[in-house]
């Protein structure tokens, strides 16, 4: 079982840069997990940011984010970050961190609580 | 990318059936049998409740089931229970490696 839990949301300027990190727990294997990014904007749908392999070597995300937002992670210290820079008003949701060890890019089986990040001036 | 298409609301009452489309596209659903449903109480976090069209990880009640023609995937709750009242969200894995979700379905149980 894969324990996660996120942290560093909180009121960024629009424009500005913030970083949310995913400490996970439970589990000696992290590395074994691809792990993702989801995000919901207040009271609406989930929307996917982005995707990264166990070690790193892959990453994709969504179109929405590309070229703004980063993936990383740091196996030896069971952590996964989403670097958010040049952020926008429509960036404001709770981010969720979510992870499988299936091997597969398309299934979330572990979530995290979220962390909510607001984007206003 | 456009979000899968879901209907905004569904209900049925306790023991009834309730099916929950998921339309997508020849790029997506159409062209992978990776379909997940995630149940989302609220102020909860999503939990997986199917994957890959029609797998239950394990816990998941066999009252939930999946299926998929062309690019339409469904969702099935069979023996309604006032549990199962939450929304839920169709996702897809894409020709381009990324992963798509539906807008969501607010299920009421009667």
């Amino acid at each position: 079982q894969l324990q996660l839990v996120e942290s560093g949301g909180g009121v960024v300027l629009p424009g500005r840069s913030l970083r949310v990190s995913c400490a996970a727990s439970g589990s000696t294997f992290f590395s074994s997990y691809i792990m993702h990014w989801v995000r919901q904007a207040p009271g609406k749908g989930l929307e996917w940011v982005a995707v990264m392999s166990y070690d790193g070597s892959n990453t994709f995300y969504a179109d929405s984010v590309k070229g703004r937002f980063t993936i990383s992670r740091d196996n030896s210290q069971n952590t996964l970050y989403l670097q958010m820079n040049n952020v926008r008003p429509e960036d404001t949701a709770v981010y969720y961190c979510a992870g499988d060890a299936s091997g597969n890019y398309y299934r979330l089986a572990y979530w995290g609580q979220g962390t909510l990040v607001t984007v206003s001036s | 990318q456009s979000a899968l298409t879901q209907p905004p609301s569904v209900s049925g009452s306790p023991g009834q059936s309730v099916t929950i489309s998921c339309t997508g596209t020849s790029s997506d659903i159409g062209f992978y049998n990776r379909v997940s449903w995630y149940q989302q109480a609220p102020g909860t976090a999503p939990k997986l409740m199917i994957y890959e069209v029609n797998y239950r990880p394990s816990g998941v009640p066999d009252r939930f089931s999946g299926s998929k023609s062309g690019n339409t995937a469904s969702l099935t709750i069979s023996g309604l229970q006032a549990e199962d009242e939450a929304h839920y969200y169709c996702s897809s894995y894409t020709r381009f490696s990324t992963v798509l979700f539906g807008g969501g379905t607010k299920l009421t149980v009667l």
